[in-house]
């Protein structure tokens, strides 16, 4: 059964960049027609997706956020990452991990990770 | 951006009760409308994909329907496990969105 693991700093620096890495066991990233995905949620507040890659290496991400995001696989240690430069207090959240089936269908999640940005 | 509505904000039901949750998209989605539930401190958990089909493992009495701009997801009879916040999330494009949420909450 797959797994997802998120990893990375708990707090940043406004102005810094915040760097993630998303663990995937029970299954290769690279097998299958599978997309990752990164997901956040605020406290209290709902979901929104900030983008995905997809095991050819294609990538998507949402426009609010587009300016800043990259989304990269290292197929050989079996991981994505996440790095979302120029971070402000709107950027603390959970950040959670997705296994996205079918370009939408999050299927597989990881626990998240809280991340804060703060000075 | 397709902007999903959800109807209502809380829902106070007791066990046992039918729970009827709705979602309103901006445009038509098709059917490419999915029901994600969360509890405090957990990962959503996907229920419903594509209007009216259940994930792996999702008890029968989740169900899901709906297409173009107005879906419900339906619990016919609440159990404790039940009360938890419910999302709906739009992918009829690559920009993938989700809608406030409902919170089932026991009256």
């Amino acid at each position: 059964q797959v797994q997802l693991q998120e990893s990375g700093p708990g707090l940043v620096k406004p102005s810094q960049t915040l760097s993630l890495t998303c663990t995937v066991s029970g299954g290769s990233i690279s097998s299958g027609n599978y997309y990752w995905s990164w997901i956040r949620q605020p406290a209290g507040k709902g979901l929104e997706w900030i983008g995905r890659i997809h095991t050819s290496g294609s990538t998507n991400y949402n426009p609010s956020v587009k300016s800043r995001v990259t989304i990269s696989a290292d197929m050989s240690k079996n991981q994505f990452s996440l790095k979302l430069s120029s971070v402000t207090a709107a950027d603390t959240a959970v950040y959670l991990c997705v296994r996205d089936h079918s370009v939408g269908v999050f299927d597989v999640w990881g626990q998240g990770t809280l991340v804060t940005v703060s000075s | 951006e397709i902007v999903l509505t959800q109807s209502p904000a809380t829902l106070s039901l007791s066990p046992g009760e039918r729970a009827t949750l709705s979602c309103r998209a901006s445009q038509s989605v098709s059917s490419y409308l999915a029901w994600y539930q969360q509890k405090p401190g957990q990962a959503p958990r996907l229920l419903i994909y594509d209007a009216s089909n259940r994930a792996t493992g999702i008890p029968a009495r989740f169900s899901g329907s709906g297409s173009g701009t107005d879906f419900t997801l339906t619990i016919s009879s609440v159990e404790p496990e039940d009360f938890a916040v419910y999302y709906c999330q739009q992918r009829s494009n690559w920009l993938t969105t989700f809608g406030q949420g409902t919170r089932l909450e026991i009256k």
